[in-house]
């Protein structure tokens, strides 16, 4: 069965240093993972996804995730934060192989960036 | 396109009444999905539709929940009767699915806040 764990519910970083955010999986095919990122009253906008092809993935806003198979994770980081990214982010990882919309999803890490 | 769309975006009502929660798919959209997010339980897929059919509505909580896709653009998400701990915020997402080989991203909704007092 597939299921995710992120590791700190809240991460607090000064704006201009680095921003990392830890995600494990479980999962018992290959699997495609995601981060999401969450506004406040917001729906969910795709950062980036794994889908088995580079294990270092570039997405929107700078971020980027390392897919490790050997240690299970997909953590996400940023080298320099920005105000603007205070938010809650999203790992998850499908269900289906292939197929990214059925998810599973961690309990998220809301991001504060102090100036 | 203007993404996926929900209504209402917040709605309030009392415990026993129905709810119809609405859902417009991105055009050209063929899969269709209904979270749930609460503090307690964090994000928890509901049902899943592909080609207007439920696939897997394993995580319906209970027989007072009940989707719909009553043509290839449109879902609605009934509760009937509510109660106050459905208050929760209900999100619906969109993939060009493609069966087997589907694709690999879902577009969120902004969701609908639902508080039943």
């Amino acid at each position: 069965a597939q299921s995710v764990t992120q590791l700190g519910s809240h991460v607090s970083v000064s704006e201009g240093a680095l921003v990392l955010l830890r995600c494990n999986y479980s999962s018992s095919v290959p699997p495609y993972l995601f981060w999401y990122v969450q506004y406040p009253n917001q729906g969910l906008q795709l950062l980036l996804k794994y889908t088995s092809a580079a294990t270092l993935v570039k997405g929107i806003n700078g971020f980027e995730a390392e897919f490790k198979k050997s240690e299970t994770s997909f953590h996400l980081t940023k080298p320099s934060a920005h105000m603007s990214d205070a938010a809650e982010y999203f790992c998850a990882v499908s269900l289906l192989y292939n197929q990214g919309g059925k998810l599973i999803f961690g309990q998220g890490t809301e991001l504060s960036v102090k100036p | 396109d203007a993404g996926v769309i929900q209504s209402p975006r917040h709605e309030v009502t009392e415990m026993g009444q129905e709810v119809t929660l609405r859902c417009k798919l991105i055009s050209g959209h063929n899969s269709l999905f209904w979270y749930r997010q609460t503090m307690m339980r964090g994000l928890e897929l509901l049902i899943y539709f592909n080609n207007n059919v439920p696939i897997d509505d394993s995580g319906m909580p209970e027989d007072r929940f009940s989707a719909k896709m009553p043509n290839a653009s449109f879902s609605t998400l009934k509760i009937q009767p509510s109660e106050p701990r459905d208050s929760a915020v209900y999100f619906c997402a969109s993939s060009l699915g493609r069966g087997k080989y589907g694709d690999t991203e879902a577009f969120f909704g902004q969701g609908t806040r639902l508080t039943v007092v």
